[in-house]
């Protein structure tokens, strides 16, 4: 079963621009990580967020995350051509636990 | 370039076969994790293997069986074949409590 719920499903933006992608999870965690997808290819790591922080930064990503409301939300700025994929949020009770994905958004940056 | 590898790429069964998936795990990582992925879904948790032992399994029946090998390298069986095995099978490698997993780049099954 899916833990995590992104929001948008899709999402379209011209280059430049920022990009705003949401997730929803229903069980308490360990952390919540972003992973992104090229044309159904393998998963790439992006960035960790533990559940006792609150903001986490790796170059163009920012990450936020809000344990009480049980969503996090990832922001790409200045988005590229080559961002364009699907990016999922994943969820893990501990580091040994397997990761609960979300059905993902899909990205497309209009050059 | 993450250093997974999987094998085949591609490949193409008729329900009822047998399949074997193969995945080469990161230097130094000695737990490997299974992953399907419908079109248009998330990735789902098959199991995790760790010291050559079965670690933990999602909500997938006993026809989907795996190993580990002493170089911590995996593979993945599904025996009787089903149309609903038609997915993107993606392994993933990290090391025993450590929370980031090293994905390959999958591979595409269709059972026709």
């Amino acid at each position: 079963s899916q833990q995590g719920e992104e929001d948008p499903q899709a999402l379209s933006i011209q280059e430049g621009e920022n990009a705003t992608m949401n997730c929803s999870y229903k069980t308490s965690i360990n952390n919540l990580q972003w992973y992104r997808q090229n044309s159904g290819r393998g998963l790439v790591h992006l960035i960790l967020i533990r559940s006792n922080e609150r903001e986490k930064h790796s170059g163009r990503l920012r990450v936020t995350l809000d344990t009480s409301k049980k969503s996090s939300s990832l922001l790409i700025t200045a988005s590229r051509a080559a961002d364009t994929a699907s990016y999922f949020c994943a969820t893990a009770y501990s580091g040994n636990t397997p990761l609960v994905f979300g059905k993902g958004t899909r990205l497309s940056v209009i050059a | 370039e993450t250093g997974v590898t999987q094998s085949p790429t591609h490949l193409i069964k008729t329900r009822g076969q047998q399949v074997t998936l193969r995945c080469s795990s990161q230097s130094g990582h000695n737990t490997v994790s299974w992953y399907q992925q419908a079109l248009g879904q998330g990735p789902q948790f098959i199991f995790q293997y760790y010291r050559e032992e079965e670690n933990g399994r999602g909500n997938f029946p006993p026809r989907f069986s795996g190993l580990q090998f002493p170089n911590y390298s995996s593979e993945l069986n599904v025996n009787a074949l089903e149309l609903d095995d038609s997915a993107l099978y993606l392994c993933a490698s990290s090391s025993y409590g450590v929370d980031t997993q090293y994905f390959g780049p999958g591979t595409r099954l269709t059972v026709l």
